[in-house]
Formats: C-alpha cells, structure tokens, sequence
C-alpha cells in the first residue's frame, strides 16, 4: 500500500516553535497536503507542497523533499488555539485521490 | 466555506438496517468523496465520484455503495449495517488553487 507515516502525538509549548514530520514512500505520489483538524470538526486545507523546498504562510510552513519522501510542517509561535490534529495527505499520480496519514495530535500547553 | 452539507449529521441505528447518509453541494463541483474516519485509522476513502453516474472504490469500500444521480447530491448507503461501521462520515470535494478537498461538517453513525 501506499503508506504515510506521521507521530501520533506531540507536546508544545505556547509560544515556542514544532515541526510535525510526515514520511511517505516516493513512488504513487505527487505532492503532499496538511491539514487542520480540530475536536469534532471537518479537517481544513493549511498548504500544499507540488515541488521541493519550503512554502511560508504565516506562522505555518510546510517543507517537501520528494526524493527522500518526507514533509514537516513547521508552526511557529505556538497559540493555544493551535491544539488540533494535524493531517498529512498524498496527492496520487493522476490527481483524484489523497492517502491520509493517521494524524499528528499536537497539545499546545501554557 | 465550500457549500457541502451532510444529512443528517448524527444518527443511531441497528445492526441490519440500511443507512443512507447524504451529501449535498452548492457549487457545481465534479469531484465528490466519502471519507470514514476512525482512531487510529486517520481518514479512509470509501468511494468517489467523478461526475454524474461516474463513481470509482476506495480503500475501504466493502459494506457500501454510492449513487450520483444529479451533480449535486452523492449518497452513502450501508445497505445491512454492522457495528464495525460506526464512524464518523465526511464527504469532501476538490476545488481550490491546488485541487485541494474541502469537506463537510461530517455525520457520526452510531451501529447497535
């Protein structure tokens, strides 16, 4: 299958800076999205990475190197609203289909 | 807000019944999708749809089928529902800059 690997939760403090990491296997992929989901919510669409390298929006940065399969989301200063799960999907090939990760459960402490 | 509603958006059910969930959007998207979504499991594709009668399986389609009989409307049916598809629903569709999904507000299924 086409797996896609991510940590199952994380710990943060408010204010400081996290880097969720997403690893999937290269072939059957073509670009990689993240997602926000919080508690008893619908995900919604942070950013997506087609190429390799770093995309900035606001405090959210996603990074994408396609050749070693890996992605991270990085989230800088840290709010306490940014407590939610946080979910890496592949794009597959012909451009119909995304392959979720299991989610990161990232909590935002004080 | 991409104009998706789901109907209805909590349901409780017996084992053997038939379940049709709905999904409905707005804005004339040709890409529709049913999502379970689980612990552990992150989110799983069910089935899609690429247009009007045109619906294709996912990763975890047995148990289910859909319809698309008008653009706006794709249906979920669990035609004998088992206790294993209590979940949380979500249908999504692909707009956007980069194809990405916008989903719905989701509809949990209880199987007693």
């Amino acid at each position: 299958g086409q797996n896609i690997d991510q940590p199952t939760e994380m710990t943060a403090t408010e204010g400081a800076i996290v880097q969720i990491n997403c690893t999937y296997q290269t072939s059957g992929f073509n670009g990689l999205f993240w997602y926000q989901q919080h508690a008893g919510e619908a995900p919604t669409f942070l950013s997506y990475n087609v190429l390799d390298g770093l995309e900035e929006k606001g405090r959210f940065s996603s990074f994408l190197s396609r050749s070693k399969g890996y992605s991270y989301l990085l989230l800088k200063e840290l709010q306490m609203k940014d407590s939610a799960s946080y979910l890496c999907a592949g794009f597959n090939n012909a451009g119909n289909m995304l392959t979720f990760g299991g989610g990161t459960r990232l909590m935002v402490k004080p | 807000d991409a104009g998706i509603t789901q109907s209805p958006r909590h349901k409780v059910t017996e084992t053997g019944t038939p379940v049709t969930l709905r999904c409905h959007q707005t804005e004339n998207h040709r890409y529709m999708y049913w999502y379970r979504q689980d612990p552990g499991h992150g989110l799983r594709l069910i089935h899609y749809s690429y247009g009007v009668k045109d619906t294709d399986k996912g990763e975890v389609s047995d148990g289910y089928s859909v319809s698309r009989s008008k653009t706006e409307d794709f249906l979920l049916t669990l035609e004998s529902a088992t206790s294993s598809q209590t979940s949380v629903y979500f249908c999504a569709i692909k707009s956007g800059s980069y194809n990405e999904q916008f989903f719905g507000p989701g509809t949990r299924l209880t199987v007693l």
